[in-house]
This record gives structure tokens, C-alpha cells and sequence, in this order.
């Protein structure tokens, strides 16, 4: 099961702001760095920010991460209908000889 | 451009094993580490290991320790997964994806998915 929890789901209207959360403990996010993933209906996930509030070349500046001690957050801007989708955040947890742990997933939807 | 080819769709009855196939191409193969990542039917993502395409040394979550077995075949550029004693709930789409940096950080490439259904 997932140690890291985000709310199941987020919802605005086109052009307004979510903020989707990700909490998680001192063995994760605490001591290392968060990445979050958008998966489209269908297809393969999709890396969106990596290091806590990087944007991979592409990624438009309506996205953007932060990190304070235990918990993350995932922003979306100027929410468009292209962004409904399943947004999970992740990040490696130094227990049990290091793995990568995801978390719960939050359905964004454009309302 | 970086591309991650899977293998296709499988069906397993319970007890069996399945092997999936992740060719790469478009960035040198022994670089980068991959994982593996699965995802049940309606449900979240699940991280099963990496393993180091250069040295083949890999790294299994405990929840799969005994169970998967991850390799690799430079010659051709591809990553193998395979799972031994199928059990339903292994039903799920299985995906590869590259790491983003020399050691293992996080996936910035992904397969398509290889969906594997075990069912009697």
C-alpha cells in the first residue's frame, strides 16, 4: 500500500488554480526529493516535476512543485481541459533498503 | 528520441510466469537504470526494482524479493521483467521506464505498458 497520501480527487474551473497535496514522513519526502507524474486516461504516466519543482523540457509553467520537511505539493494554473487526469506524486524512502514509493493518486477534474 | 517498446499483452493461468520485454533506443542503453512499475486494474501505481543495465545488479522491492527476476541483454538493448507464481491480483499493466540520471532518481521515459492477465 502506498505510504505517501494524497487526496483522491481536485477539481476547478478552466483557468483557476488546484493545488493537489502530498504527505508523506521523515524516511521519504523528509530526506529526499519529491517527483510527481501525470497519467492521462489510458496511457503511460508522464514525469512533470522532478527534484521537488524542476520541469522537464516541455512541461508548461502552469505546473509547479514545492516541498516543506514532510509534505509536497503539486500546483496547476490556468487549469485547462487537457489537464484532467490522474496526478501521483513519489519519491524514494530510505527504510527497508531503499525504495520508490507512490503515492495514493489525485483524479483532477476540469470542471 | 528516447522510446521504450514493450511486448504484448499476456495471459497467464495462476502459478505460471510471464516475461515482459522493454527494448530501448535513442540514448545509450547501459547508462541509465530502469525500472519497472506496475499498475493494478483502477488503482495506483506500484514500483517493483531497478536493475542497473551496465553491471546487471539489481534492486527488488521487498514486496517482490523471490519472485521477480530482472535482467537485461545489452547486445540488443533490452530490459526483461519476469514474475513467477502468478497469482490474480498480479493482474496489472506492467511498465518500464528509464532513469532520469546516471543513478537511480526517477523515471523521465516510459513504455506503452504490457497488460498481464492471470486468470484461470
Amino acid at each position: 500500500q502506498s505510504v505517501l497520501t494524497q487526496p483522491p480527487s481536485a477539481s476547478g474551473a478552466p483557468g483557476q488554480r488546484v493545488t493537489i497535496s502530498c504527505s508523506g514522513s521523515s524516511s521519504n519526502i523528509g530526506s529526499n526529493t519529491v517527483n510527481w507524474f501525470q497519467q492521462l486516461p489510458g496511457t503511460a504516466p508522464k514525469l512533470l516535476i522532478y527534484n521537488n519543482h524542476q520541469r522537464p523540457s516541455g512541461v508548461p509553467d502552469r505546473f509547479s512543485g514545492s516541498k516543506s520537511a514532510t509534505s509536497a505539493s503539486l500546483a496547476i494554473s490556468g487549469l485547462q481541459s487537457e489537464d484532467e487526469a490522474d496526478y501521483y506524486c513519489a519519491a524514494w524512502d530510505d527504510s527497508l533498503n531503499g525504495r520508490y514509493v507512490f503515492g495514493t493518486g489525485t483524479k483532477v477534474t476540469v470542471l | 528520441q528516447v522510446q521504450l517498446v514493450q511486448s504484448g499483452a499476456e495471459v497467464k493461468r495462476p502459478g505460471a510466469s510471464v516475461k515482459v520485454s522493454c527494448k530501448a533506443s535513442g540514448y545509450t542503453f547501459t547508462d541509465y537504470f530502469m525500472h519497472w512499475v506496475r499498475q493494478a486494474p483502477g488503482q495506483g501505481l506500484e514500483w517493483m526494482g531497478w536493475i542497473n543495465p551496465n553491471s546487471g545488479y539489481t534492486n527488488y522491492a521487498r514486496e517482490f524479493q523471490g519472485r521477480v527476476t530482472m535482467t537485461r541483454d545489452t547486445s540488443i538493448s533490452t530490459a526483461y521483467m519476469e514474475v513467477s507464481s502468478l497469482k490474480s491480483d498480479d493482474t496489472a499493466v506492467y511498465y518500464c521506464a528509464k532513469d532520469k540520471a546516471v543513478g537511480p532518481s526517477t523515471a523521465d521515459h516510459w513504455g506503452q505498458g504490457t497488460l498481464v492477465t492471470v486468470s484461470s
